[in-house]
C-alpha cells in the first residue's frame, strides 16, 4: 500500500498562508498525489492532485518537490472554514488508502 | 452531495443483527469504496467495487461483505453486528484512472451504532 507521513496537527492564524506537509517518499513513478479535506462533520471532499508539476487551482496549490518524495498543500490565505482534517494520498492503484491526515487549527 | 446517496444516514441496531448499508450513485462511475471512520483513526476502506460483480477487500474488511448487482447501487453488510462496528460509514464513487488520477467524491455518511 502507498503510505504517506503527516503531521498530526498544525496551527495558523486567520488571512495567512498555511503550509501542510506531506511525505511519500516510496512513491512510484505513475503515483498521482491527491489531497483532499475533511470539514466537521461532513465527508471528504477533494482538494487539488498532481503528478510532477505543481499545480493551482481555486482551493489550494499543490507543490511537488523534484523528488517527488514530498508535497506541500499550500492555502493562500487561511479563513475559520477551512479548519479541517486535511488528507494526503497517493493514487497508487484502486484501492485507495487514507491514512490520519492533519487536523488544521486556524485562529482568529 | 454530486450524485451519491447513502442510506440509512443513522441506524441504531442491538450486537447480533444483520445491518445493511446501501450506497446509490446517478454519475455511472465505475468506481465504489465503502470506509469507515472511528475517532483516531482516520479514514478506513472496508471494500471497494471496481465494476458489477467485481469487488475487492480493503484495509478492514473482516466482519463486512458487499456486493454491487448494478452499476449504480454497492451495498454493505454486516452478516452480525459488533459493538465495534459502531461507526460512520462512508461511500465514495470514482470514474476510475482516467488521465492517471482517480478523484473520489464522498457521501454524506452514515452513523452506525451497535449496542
Amino acid at each position: 500500500d502507498a503510505k504517506t507521513t503527516q503531521p498530526n496537527s498544525m496551527e495558523s492564524n486567520e488571512e495567512e498562508p498555511v503550509h501542510l506537509p506531506c511525505n511519500h517518499s516510496t512513491i512510484s513513478g505513475t503515483d498521482y498525489i491527491h489531497w483532499y479535506r475533511q470539514l466537521p462533520s461532513q465527508g471528504p471532499e477533494y482538494v487539488i492532485h498532481g503528478l510532477t508539476s505543481n499545480v493551482n487551482n481555486r482551493m489550494a496549490s499543490l507543490a511537488i518537490a523534484e523528488d517527488r518524495k514530498s508535497s506541500t498543500l499550500i492555502l493562500h490565505r487561511a479563513t475559520l472554514r477551512d479548519a479541517a482534517v486535511y488528507y494526503c494520498i497517493l493514487d497508487r492503484d484502486d484501492k485507495i488508502i487514507f491514512g490520519k491526515g492533519t487536523r488544521l487549527h486556524i485562529l482568529p | 452531495d454530486a450524485g451519491i446517496t447513502q442510506s440509512p444516514r443513522h441506524k441504531v441496531t442491538e450486537t447480533g443483527t444483520p445491518v445493511t448499508l446501501r450506497c446509490h450513485q446517478t454519475e455511472n462511475h465505475r468506481y465504489m469504496y465503502w470506509y469507515r471512520q472511528d475517532p483516531g483513526h482516520g479514514l478506513r476502506l472496508i471494500h471497494y467495487s471496481y465494476g458489477v460483480k467485481d469487488t475487492d477487500k480493503g484495509e478492514v474488511s473482516d466482519g463486512y461483505s458487499v456486493s454491487r448487482s448494478k452499476t449504480e447501487d454497492f451495498l454493505l453488510t454486516l452478516e452480525s453486528a459488533t459493538s465495534s462496528q459502531t461507526s460512520v460509514y462512508f461511500c465514495a464513487i470514482s470514474q476510475g484512472g482516467l488521465s492517471g488520477a482517480n478523484v473520489l467524491t464522498f457521501g454524506a455518511g452514515s452513523r452506525l451504532t451497535v449496542l
